[in-house]
């Protein structure tokens, strides 16, 4: 069934170790979306993609956290280091072209991340 | 304040009663508007997106108040399955096609 896919689904880690979270979005979405989500809380945005390029990337904290999407299809999250702060669910979601202001977004299941 | 704001909740119905949420939004210039539904420990998926004309689906209805900057959803006949939180997005503005979502709204429905 398409969808988008994540990996890992769940991790552990200690604090100050790296980690990276993958994202497979639906064939054909050029739009491209990391969220973080904390408990009782919305998705925030952290980045947003058209294609291979970073349209919005404000509220990405740059000393920590990178993002890339080669060739404008799967992306990948890094967290270097993590801090305890950081646990939460990161979300990826995809769309299909930007022109329309009503596309709909579709959310991969998350990966749950718990920073010890 | 935050851009856009919900009520937290959580309400509490029983089955078959009408229940109705409000969410407002800072931004005057947004452009698009939707509800999402959200289960516990599942991911956000579309409920239905609001249109300045107000729309229905079903026992759902949306409508969007840009005077007073804010949208509301509708449920009738409130099922079990309803039982869920509830998150208010808005997107568009000066940004571009910036989305924010709101903290979101816990319904919870009960036999």
């Amino acid at each position: 069934e398409a969808g988008v896919f994540q990996s890992p689904r769940y991790k552990i880690i200690e604090k100050k170790q790296p980690v990276a979270f993958w994202c497979n979005p639906i064939s054909g979405h050029n739009t491209l979306y990391w969220y973080l989500q904390n408990l009782g809380q919305g998705p925030e945005l952290l980045i947003r993609y058209e294609n291979e390029e970073a349209v919005d990337d404000s509220q990405l904290p740059k000393d920590r956290f990178s993002a890339e999407r080669l060739k404008g299809v799967d992306s990948t999250l890094k967290i270097q280091p993590a801090e305890l702060g950081d646990s939460a669910v990161y979300l990826c979601a995809s769309s299909g072209a930007s022109q329309s202001s009503y596309n709909e977004q579709f959310f991969g299941p998350g990966t749950r991340l718990t920073v010890l | 304040r935050k851009e856009v704001e919900q009520d937290p909740g959580p309400f509490n119905v029983p089955e078959g009663a009408t229940v109705a949420f409000n969410c407002t939004y800072s931004n005057s210039a947004s452009q698009s508007f939707f509800w999402y539904r959200q289960d516990c420990r599942k991911e956000p998926k579309l409920l239905m997106s609001v249109y300045s004309s107000g729309n229905e689906d079903g026992r759902f209805t949306a409508q969007l108040n840009r005077a007073s900057q804010y949208i509301s959803l509708l449920i009738r006949d409130s099922k079990l399955s309803d039982s869920a939180t509830y998150l208010c997005v808005v997107k568009g503005g000066t940004g571009g096609f910036k989305t924010i979502f709101g903290a979101g709204t816990r319904l919870f429905v009960k036999a």
